[in-house]
């Protein structure tokens, strides 16, 4: 198995710009977690889906953050517009129903 | 809603030494505690868990103990080695029913120093 798989592994982009990263999870895996990671805040679960239906978006920060889960093979995190203060390692996980939670190696996304 | 603390954040210790790292949870609903290992550039990888029915388990060099009353939990790598060095993340989660949500602790950096 592939694991989970992210895309792009790497993101630059300027202020104001409109930013999509993209997750696939593990195959037969029916629970996806997007997380953020800073320096500052550690580790933070942003939304997670169950059965591609948004389940908690609590963490979601603002407005500015939408995420989707169109099939059971594929989710987005889509910022819109970007600032700098967006800059950080954002990591999509899945399980499927027990609580070992196996995370992709991340998109690191800076915004100049 | 739940929050986790820590310690240290930082810990150094001689290969062959054993590292503790600590963690006190808020939540009393809280049964489900991981620890996760993240290397350089990698995605945060589970190493071992403990639920709330048990007060210890071990795999291999690697120790997790519970204490329900106190809320805190352990981990404990006896005989370290240089790629034990990393960042270790406990958290917690109630389990079952639709709630899987992990609450992360801010991570203890690791160094075995050779």
């Amino acid at each position: 198995d592939a694991g989970v798989i992210q895309s792009p592994r790497h993101e630059v982009t300027e202020m104001g710009q409109e930013v999509t990263l993209r997750c696939k999870p593990i195959s037969g895996h029916d629970y996806l977690f997007w997380y953020r990671q800073t320096m500052m805040r550690g580790l933070e679960l942003l939304i997670y889906f169950n059965n591609n239906v948004p389940i908690d978006d609590s963490g979601m920060p603002e407005d500015r953050f939408s995420a989707k889960m169109p099939n059971a093979s594929f989710s987005t995190l889509k910022i819109q517009p970007s600032e700098p203060r967006d800059s950080a390692v954002y990591f999509c996980a899945s399980n499927w129903g027990g609580n070992e939670q196996f995370f992709g190696p991340g998109t690191r996304l800076t915004v100049l | 809603g739940e929050n986790v603390e820590q310690h240290p954040s930082t810990l150094s210790v001689q290969e062959g030494d054993s590292a503790v790292i600590k963690c006190t949870y808020s939540d009393s609903a809280s049964n489900y505690f991981p620890w996760y290992k993240q290397e350089l550039g990698k995605g945060p990888q589970l190493i071992i868990d403990i639920r709330s029915n048990v007060g210890e388990k071990k795999d291999q060099r690697i120790a997790v103990t519970l204490n329900k009353t106190a809320k805190h939990f352990s981990l404990h790598i006896t005989e370290t080695q240089p790629e034990d060095s990393a960042v270790y993340f406990c958290a917690a989660s109630p389990s079952g029913g639709s709630n899987y949500k992990l609450t992360f602790g801010k991570g203890t950096l690791l160094t075995v120093n050779p």
